[in-house]
């Protein structure tokens, strides 16, 4: 199947600093990509959706200018977290839609705000 | 109401018996229905996906979907203490995708 690559897989960092997460599509182009935050024991949730060449598309109650997603080529979206604070210390996952409907998942990064 | 339900869970099963779950949705429209698997930690997998009304079986898994009722069902039969995993059932809107909270299964040895 497609292939999607999250990098870093787990990331420490401090509060107030910011982290970069990539998101790769390997064997395909990918105009979309989604990115989503998953708490413990809770379901994916939404955050985004990545437009190639254009503006991100913000789901309901997350900042835009905290989480800044850029999404520069056809293999390729970014996910900035800036300013980060322990509560946003979650699991953040990508993916992308081959064809379809059809999504395939990144790795997934596991983030940890100290 | 949330978009797309699943039975809460946990789900607790003997090795070799069959484990079922259920998910509905509210949006009379959606058109394609996927299972996935999560393990602890790590981020979902696709196992299963179906279009159409009626079964689909691939291996131990059917997959079943009935859009009058909008639901949509997942059996793993002769369950294994590798599936031991939380299953999310997600619907296809638009332009994204819907999941539910997800029913966590443990295949007890």
């Amino acid at each position: 199947g497609a292939v999607v690559s999250q990098h870093p897989s787990r990331v420490i960092c401090k509060s107030g600093t910011s982290v970069k997460i990539e998101c790769r599509s390997l064997d395909f182009q990918a105009t979309t990509m989604f990115w989503y935050r998953q708490f413990p024991k809770q379901s994916l949730m939404l955050m985004a959706t990545s437009n190639e060449g254009s503006k991100a598309t913000y789901e309901q109650g997350v900042e835009k200018d905290k989480f800044l997603i850029n999404h520069a080529s056809l293999t390729l979206s970014t996910l900035t977290v800036t300013s980060a604070h322990p509560e946003d210390s979650s699991f953040y996952i990508c993916s992308a839609h081959l064809g379809g409907t059809e999504a395939f998942f990144g790795q997934g990064t596991r983030l940890t705000v100290v | 109401q949330k978009e797309v339900e699943q039975n809460s869970g946990p789900l607790s099963v003997p090795e070799g018996a069959i484990a079922s779950l259920n998910c509905t949705y509210s949006d009379r429209g959606s058109q394609s229905f996927f299972w996935y698997r999560q393990y602890s930690g790590k981020s979902p997998e696709l196992i299963m996906f179906i279009y159409s009304n009626g079964d689909k079986e691939d291996g131990r898994f059917t997959a079943q979907l009935n859009k009058a009722s909008q639901y949509v069902s997942l059996l793993i039969r002769d369950s294994q203490p590798s599936d031991s995993a939380t299953y999310l059932c997600a619907v296809s809107g638009l332009d994204k995708l819907s999941f539910g909270a997800g029913t966590t299964v443990t295949v007890r040895a």
